[in-house]
């Protein structure tokens, strides 16, 4: 299993402002995956990191909205820009292991909350 | 498109008596299952899968999950439950054969032991 730790673990920002997390794995991974999860709601995938490549988005997220990086095998950033009070959640990174049926191992959690 | 409920927001439960957190999905091909619990101000942890083979999976802490194909269900069962498994537990699904890091995640319940 892969141990993985986000900073911040949680943060207060003010509308319009802009907040970068970071995701930091113990072992290399060729790709890693942020969600988010809305109070009440499930956890909705945002993205794909692959390292080396451009984020792969799903439906409803843009790369100008949540700006990734993954500059090496066992980091990535997730930037919330230009927030509002509908961002406000709990943002994921996650790690996937092939070789155990698509098993995804979960960071802490960045409690993000604007107001 | 794939889809899974969770059918309890929440449910309370008195400590030693027995649970079932019920989940559904929706998907016409074969598919991986698995079960996470987020304790609170903790990230998710994987609780058990269901991968292929015996339709009956246990976790190491008692909790054990049944595959029904017929009724298209992965309902979480613990005989006996603790004040320790206070938590919300979520049921996810994916294809096989879909691309990396399609999690589809339920809605959560909120498990709460009382003594």
């Amino acid at each position: 299993s892969a141990v993985i730790s986000q900073k911040p673990s949680r943060d207060i920002c003010q509308r319009g402002t802009s907040l970068t997390i970071q995701c930091q794995v113990d072992s290399q991974v060729t790709m890693m995956f942020w969600y988010r999860q809305q109070p009440g709601q499930s956890l909705t995938l945002i993205a794909t990191a692959n390292q080396g490549s451009e984020a792969t988005y799903e439906s409803g997220f843009v790369i100008d909205k949540f700006p990734i990086s993954r500059p090496n095998l066992t980091f990535s950033t997730l930037t919330v820009s230009n927030m509002s009070p509908e961002d406000s959640s709990i943002y994921l990174c996650s790690v996937e292991d092939p070789l155990a049926g698509r098993e995804q191992y979960f960071g802490p959690g960045t409690r993000l909350t604007v107001t | 498109a794939q889809s899974v409920t969770q059918l309890d927001s929440q449910v309370p439960v008195f400590e030693e008596a027995p649970v079932e957190l019920r989940c559904n999905y929706s998907s016409s091909v074969s598919v991986y299952l698995f079960w996470y619990v987020q304790y609170p101000n903790q990230g998710l942890q994987l609780l058990l899968k269901y991968l292929s083979g015996s339709t009956l999976v246990e976790s190491i802490n008692g909790f054990e999950a049944e595959f029904n194909k017929s009724q298209t269900s992965f309902h979480l069962r613990k005989p006996s439950v603790h004040i320790s498994d206070t938590a919300e537990y979520f049921c996810a699904v994916s294809e096989p054969g879909g691309s990396q890091g399609n999690l589809i995640f339920g809605k959560g319940t909120k498990l709460s032991v009382k003594p």
